[in-house]
């Protein structure tokens, strides 16, 4: 069966350091994945999106790596703030929508 | 201005009950989606709509019946309310379908509480 598995411990790091967060999947071939952002009572928010044929995307303090070969997805925050501090979420689109990871919580300590 | 509302933002009923969440997209997106987020915060698909009609139904119980009176509206109606439908329901609206690099666009969420 298809799987997304993220690092389902929380992720607790200081302020200013880089934040590493994982997604692994199974049984997928997807032409891109996205990562999303979720706070406490809101809905997903959309962050980067990074297609099969490319290994790295960036924007701003926020870098994402796609590895097909290996079947993973690493998502990097640099120099992170306490206002990084969400859920993050994974998310491949087999068919007709998006299937999320179940997140990985970061927080960030001043 | 919002781009995807629903309404309610909390909903508190009985079990066996009939309730309605309602939600709303001013982007003039194409495809429509329900997800559903339980405790552990697990966001799983219920139901697609692409132009009002039907592309997903993800083994989601009969009792749930989605609506789509157009294109910017898609509607959840709950028959029978059981006690594991006390969830997190999140409306979510992309330009296009999945087939191509869409990201979705999310609502708030509608906190649904069976009793």
């Amino acid at each position: 069966s298809q799987k997304i598995e993220q690092n389902s411990e929380a992720l607790n790091i200081q302020e200013g350091k880089t934040a590493t967060l994982t997604c692994n999947y199974t049984n997928y071939s997807p032409a891109y994945l996205q990562w999303y952002r979720q706070d406490p009572g809101r809905g997903p928010v959309f962050l980067l999106l990074i297609r099969e044929n490319e290994k790295e995307k960036r924007k701003e303090r926020l870098k994402v790596t796609f590895d097909t070969t290996l079947k993973q997805s690493l998502f990097h925050i640099t120099a992170s703030q306490p206002a990084d501090s969400a859920t993050y979420l994974c998310a491949l689109a087999p068919r007709y929508a998006l299937n999320f990871g179940k997140g990985t919580s970061l927080l960030v300590t001043p | 201005d919002t781009a995807v509302s629903q309404t309610p933002k909390y909903l508190v009923t009985q079990m066996g009950n009939d309730k309605s969440i309602k939600c709303e997209q001013n982007l003039g997106h194409d495809t429509m989606y329900w997800y559903k987020q339980d405790s552990k915060k697990f966001l799983k698909i219920m139901f697609s709509y692409n132009n009002k009609e039907l592309i997903i139904n993800e083994t989601v119980p009969n009792r749930f019946s989605p609506k789509s009176p157009d294109k910017a509206h898609l509607n959840l109606h709950i028959n029978s309310l059981e006690l594991g439908d006390s969830a997190v329901y999140f409306c979510a609206s992309s330009q296009r379908d999945m087939t191509t690099n869409e990201k979705l666009f999310f609502g708030s969420g509608t906190q649904l509480s069976v009793l």
